[in-house]
């Protein structure tokens, strides 16, 4: 059964450094998401693409954060400058279309470390 | 703005006893709620969706507009049923998941 893949597993960085986190969706996929979750709190919705487009963000979406996909296969989420306050687990996820009945299908996750 | 109440961070059951997490949600439209569930080490996945209104390994979840819940269930708890549950609402504008904090589901012998 094909999956989303994320790449990679954990990745620890310097406060102000960038980094880039990379998915690779459900290949006939065409919506896809990136959500965050804090140790301990909800897992919470970052940005929702289709068409090359970013089709909604959240508040924590700022200037910070930008999302790609360089290719027909991966889709990015970077992060410019982090923050300590970035150190979370990232999912991605991704679905077939973009009703609000489909599925999300979530990958395992990045888990990013700022110190 | 929606948001999803999952009151219980852990619940601790026995085998074979009756299960019910606890799902309430806040949304002035018609939502669309589902349950997700993960097991230790593993990724978030699907467990159900009300608009399949089907049960998956014997859970099922019923939507109440009156009480804005979508509680989950199951009447003989498995110790393989041991994992997070986070219930998520999509209200469609966006096709954004909005979680509950989750809970923890704890099949004991």
């Amino acid at each position: 059964e094909p999956e989303v893949t994320q790449t990679p597993s954990h990745q620890v960085t310097q406060m102000g450094q960038e980094v880039i986190l990379r998915c690779v969706p459900i290949s006939n996929h065409l919506y896809f998401y990136w959500y965050r979750q804090i140790l301990g709190q909800k897992v919470e919705f970052l940005v929702s693409f289709y068409n090359n487009e970013i089709s909604e963000k959240s508040e924590i979406f700022d200037d910070q954060f930008s999302v790609e996909r360089p290719d027909g296969s991966n889709f990015t989420l970077k992060i410019r400058s982090t923050k300590l306050e970035d150190s979370a687990m990232y999912f991605c996820a991704s679905s077939d279309a973009g009703a609000s009945t489909d599925t999300q299908y979530f990958g395992p996750g990045t888990r990013l470390t700022v110190l | 703005a929606q948001r999803v109440t999952q009151p219980e961070k852990l619940l601790s059951v026995f085998k074979g006893a009756p299960v019910e997490l606890k799902c309430n949600y806040s949304y002035s439209g018609s939502p669309e709620l589902f349950w997700y569930v993960q097991y230790s080490r593993q990724r978030l996945q699907l467990l159900l969706r009300h608009i399949s209104r089907e049960s998956i390994k014997g859970f099922t979840a019923d939507l109440n507009k009156g009480e804005t819940s979508f509680h989950l269930k199951k009447p003989f708890a498995q110790e393989e049923d041991s994992a997070m549950y986070y219930c998520a609402l999509n209200t469609g504008t966006a096709s954004k998941l909005t979680f509950g904090t989750g809970t923890r589901l704890q099949v004991t012998l």
